[in-house]
């Protein structure tokens, strides 16, 4: 199983509304990232866990807020967002950190629309 | 800083031929390299990479690439374009010297036309 999966797959959200997004890998991978995603640009680095703790924050705004409950499991809540925020949202995962030659293993993505 | 560099926003190519994407890389110490593409509305599928050894690297789909360390060069490669190749391909590199984090290029459009 080489999958990383990502629910939902389309969410549309209100300014105002609290959502999650939800990211799952059954790998045994130790490190996961959430990417943010604008049409046509290459994926921008947001969060990366490593072994369930907070490794890297790319200097993300607060309304957006990880959590990694468990080592399968990664969400990215989200509140009171603004419509710039609107992307595609991309999970990955890799074994782990500090081996350098790991790829990565995305999921499909979550297409965010803020309204 | 490590960074990798395509300097083509967008390759088209002629169904049958070969096809060649461009990346060069700048990183101190070793380099991890990779190639990954996406089709629309989908999210990235890792392609191949280069760690060490051979500089000639096969991948998934047919594709190559060719790690040239005297040109910092790491570009792809197939001997024959499909139409299904046409999709956004992206370079990346791992910055060892930050947590592995993962670095992409800018990203290239390939059209392969019928």
């Amino acid at each position: 199983d080489t999958e990383v999966t990502q629910t939902p797959k389309h969410l549309v959200m209100g300014m105002t509304n609290k959502k999650s997004l939800k990211c799952e890998q059954h790998m045994g991978h130790r490190a996961m990232y959430w990417y943010k995603q604008k049409a046509k640009k290459p994926p921008e680095l947001m969060f990366v866990y490593s072994y369930e703790k907070l490794s890297i924050n790319e200097s993300v705004p607060s309304r957006f807020s990880p959590e990694c409950p468990n080592s399968s499991l990664l969400n990215l809540h989200l509140h009171a967002l603004q419509p710039e925020d609107s992307a595609l949202y991309l999970c990955a995962s890799s074994q782990d950190l500090g081996r350098g030659g790991t790829e990565a293993f995305f999921g499909q993505g979550t297409r965010l629309t803020v309204v | 800083a490590q960074s990798v560099a395509q300097p083509e926003d967008q390759v088209n190519v002629a169904e049958g031929n070969p096809l060649t994407v461009k990346c060069t890389y700048s990183v101190s110490g070793n380099p991890y390299l990779f190639w990954y593409v996406q089709y629309p509305n989908r999210g990235l599928q890792f392609l191949l990479k280069y760690i060490t050894g051979d500089n000639l690297v096969k991948g998934s789909y047919g594709f190559e690439a060719e790690f040239n360390k005297s040109q910092t060069s790491f570009h792809l490669k197939k001997p024959s374009a499909l139409v299904s190749d046409s999709a956004l391909y992206f370079c990346a590199v791992r910055d060892t010297n930050r947590d592995d984090k993962i670095i992409f290029g800018k990203g290239t459009r390939l059209h392969i036309l019928p």
